[in-house]
């Protein structure tokens, strides 16, 4: 049974240029959230989606936006990077209706703006 | 101010000593706790719930105090394998609050 995938691994982009990243979430999950996680710092909470909607929001700015298809993966865009947009980003995956220890997080995408 | 903050770090400590991390929250409606670990490069995985008892797995004991908003790991005859970042977690609508670490080297 295959956890939480994201990909790519890694990721260099040039300020304003606009970046995608996948997650497929651990199977039976139905529910994923995306995280960044700065150098030194914990992992804060971008969004998180639930039956193709986003159902909660961080503190991030419209720059960042996302989308659950039918199969729940979800992609993550950030529009016009800036070079604090440098960052580790984090895939989780939950069963709604389950516990929310019960979260497993994806290896993440290591995206490094220029 | 954050609404989890952590011991700022790092520690390094022995092998076989004892060592606690504590974390503070400032969100009184916050509605699970946890201690993630986090090795470097990788991503968080769970190390334990807390739950107002206390708990213990181990070597390792959390504490919860709700009227202070305060939680504590405690790690007990520290082994080379402890050493990572240990990250403070707080639970509410279904969304994880992260603290920003501690980091923990545990020397031969």
């Amino acid at each position: 049974d295959a956890g939480v995938t994201q990909s790519p691994t890694h990721l260099i982009k040039t300020r304003g240029q606009q970046v995608t990243l996948r997650c497929s979430p651990k199977s039976g999950h139905d529910t994923v959230s995306w995280y960044q996680q700065a150098l030194g710092q914990g992992p804060q909470f971008i969004f998180q989606y639930y039956e193709e909607e986003e159902r909660q929001r961080g503190n991030f700015p419209d720059r960042f936006s996302g989308h659950q298809f039918p199969n729940y993966s979800s992609e993550l865009n950030v529009n016009a990077l800036l070079l604090g947009d440098s960052a580790l980003y984090l895939c989780a995956s939950n069963y709604l209706q389950g516990p929310l220890y019960e979260q497993y997080f994806g290896p993440g995408t290591r995206l490094t703006v220029t | 101010r954050k609404e989890v903050e952590q011991d700022p770090g790092p520690f390094n400590v022995p092998e076989g000593a004892t060592v606690a991390f504590n974390c503070t929250y400032s969100n009184s409606a916050s509605q699970s706790f946890f201690w993630y670990r986090q090795d470097c490069r990788k991503e968080p995985k769970l190390l334990m719930s807390v739950y107002s008892s206390g708990n213990e797995d181990g070597r390792f004991t959390a504490q919860l105090n709700r009227a202070s908003q305060y939680i504590s790991l405690l790690i007990r005859d520290s082994k080379l394998s402890d050493s990572a970042t240990y990250l403070c977690v707080v639970g509410s609508a279904r969304q994880l609050t992260f603290g920003s670490g501690t980091q923990l080297t545990v020397l031969p």
